[in-house]
């Protein structure tokens, strides 16, 4: 199975802040990462998939970069609805391991 | 736009069987565009792909769950169902279903992109 890790697990930041998340997968997995947001007692959305594609109806502030085993979330100036868990995933190989997720809390 | 619910017992025994359904609206269950999936999260702990389901009934479920799980899809009632035998504590979770959107890269390899889920619904495995 392909493992993930992301870091850092927890996160500080205010309003305006540019922020940066990172995933890595214990193996190559080309561009296949997917990037979820999860709000406690909501559904998780997809933000980004592929790597870099933003899913339809995310905010542009959102992007996402990398590929092989070393990949990026980024937030170029954080709104207050933003504050939430953010997950990876691997979208390569069977069983889809996600990430143990970044939380994102206000400063 | 679709939206899923999860619905069943917050509470099962533990040795008996969780079961589970998933409620779509706003889409098609019958599409040959989506598998349906199930993807659990534990207190304290990270996500865990369960396993999907096709519109006609074929299915792939995590090589670590396999042996207790099975799924099932009705088109009809525009709803798809989990269910996992011989639980545990280790089974207590939120339990998401989502809709899975079949994707093909330019080179023809296929990758699964979780679009859609639902709000999920957290089972309690307890005596």
């Amino acid at each position: 199975d392909v493992q993930m890790t992301q870091s850092p697990s927890s996160l500080s930041a205010s309003v305006g802040d540019r922020v940066t998340i990172t995933c890595r997968a214990s193996q190559s997995i080309s561009n296949y990462l997917n990037w979820y947001q999860k709000k406690p007692g909501k559904a998780p959305k997809l933000l980004i998939y592929a790597a870099s594609t933003l899913q339809s109806g995310v905010p542009s502030r959102f992007s996402g970069s990398g590929s092989g085993t070393d990949f990026t979330l980024t937030i170029s100036s954080l709104q207050p609805e933003d504050f939430a868990t953010f997950y990876c995933q691997e979208s390569y190989s069977i069983p889809y391991t996600f990430g143990p997720g970044t939380t994102l809390e206000i400063k | 736009q679709v939206q899923l619910q999860e619905s069943g017992p917050g509470l099962v025994k533990p040795s008996e069987t969780l079961s589970l359904t998933c409620s779509v609206s706003g889409g098609s269950v019958s599409s040959s565009r989506y598998y349906w999936s199930w993807i659990r999260q534990s207190p304290g702990k990270g996500l865990e792909w369960i396993g999907y389901i096709y519109y006609i009934g074929s299915t792939n479920y995590n090589p670590s769950l396999k042996s207790r799980v099975t799924m099932s899809v009705d088109t009809s009632k525009k709803q798809f169902s989990l269910k996992l035998t011989s639980v545990t504590a280790a089974d207590t979770a939120v339990y998401y279903c989502a809709r899975v959107l079949k994707t093909y890269d330019n080179s023809g390899f296929y990758t699964p992109l979780f679009d859609f889920w639902g709000q999920g619904t957290l089972v309690t495995v307890s005596s």
